[in-house]
């Protein structure tokens, strides 16, 4: 089975600072994608970014960027230019390509808070 | 806005009853997850259909069954309600398209169930 973990159950950064979430994951599989999701005091899950684990190119999204380390399994994000409305938990999330199992897997989440 | 609607937001029941939480996926996707976020044991996978058919069930209890409608939306039934089934429940639709690679989830804003 595959597992997520994010080691950092709280972070705190200044307004407009840059911070990176940490996040890894164990598989036996080659093809995957992999998520961060943003959960607001609202409690709606929006989908930030993704990776497919055949591109070696990092994805990027605006302020949000990840680091993904296929070999040692790491996928971090990276905010950059932070802003209030960044506050929020950030979940990591594993999705294996395999009709059948498409679920997402998700870590523990790491709760952000942008600092004015 | 996702695109994805779940009714009702709020439902508050007493133990040993039972409740259906709908959800209408994006235009388009064929399809729908479900998922339950609690406090003791995050964002777990429950169930996923594709097009009417169930594709893959997760670490659902027998007490809860879902279905898929030919127009697609779906509903997950809880029975047998107890204290521990008291979370929020997500719904997600994704077109899971082969060729494009389009495998995004996008969630709905989750029904809070809570069970007195």
């Amino acid at each position: 089975a595959q597992t997520v973990t994010q080691s950092q159950p709280e972070m705190s950064v200044q307004e407009a600072e840059t911070v990176t979430l940490s996040c890894t994951y164990d598989t036996s599989e080659s093809n995957y994608y992999l998520f961060w999701y943003k959960q607001p005091p609202s409690r709606q899950m929006i989908l930030v970014i993704r990776q497919e684990a055949y591109k070696q190119q990092n994805a990027t999204e605006n302020r949000f960027s990840v680091n993904f380390q296929k070999a040692a399994k790491s996928f971090s994000l990276k905010i950059s230019d932070s802003q209030l409305g960044d506050t929020a938990m950030y979940f990591c999330a594993f999705m294996r390509r395999l009709f059948g199992n498409e679920k997402l897997t998700f870590g523990t989440g790491t709760r952000l808070t942008i600092i004015p | 806005d996702s695109g994805v609607t779940q009714t009702p937001k709020h439902l508050i029941t007493a133990t040993g009853q039972r409740v259906t939480l709908r959800c209408s996926p994006r235009s388009g996707d064929l399809s729908v997850y479900w998922y339950q976020q609690s406090l003791d044991q995050g964002l777990q996978f429950l169930i996923h259909y594709y097009n009417g058919e169930e594709r893959a069930k997760g670490n659902i209890l027998e007490r809860f069954s879902a279905q898929q409608f030919p127009d697609l939306h779906s509903e997950l039934n809880l029975s047998s309600l107890e204290l521990g089934d008291s979370a929020l429940y997500f719904c997600a639709s994704s077109v899971d398209d082969e060729v494009l690679k389009h495998y995004e989830q996008y969630f709905g804003p989750g029904t809070r169930l809570t069970v007195t």
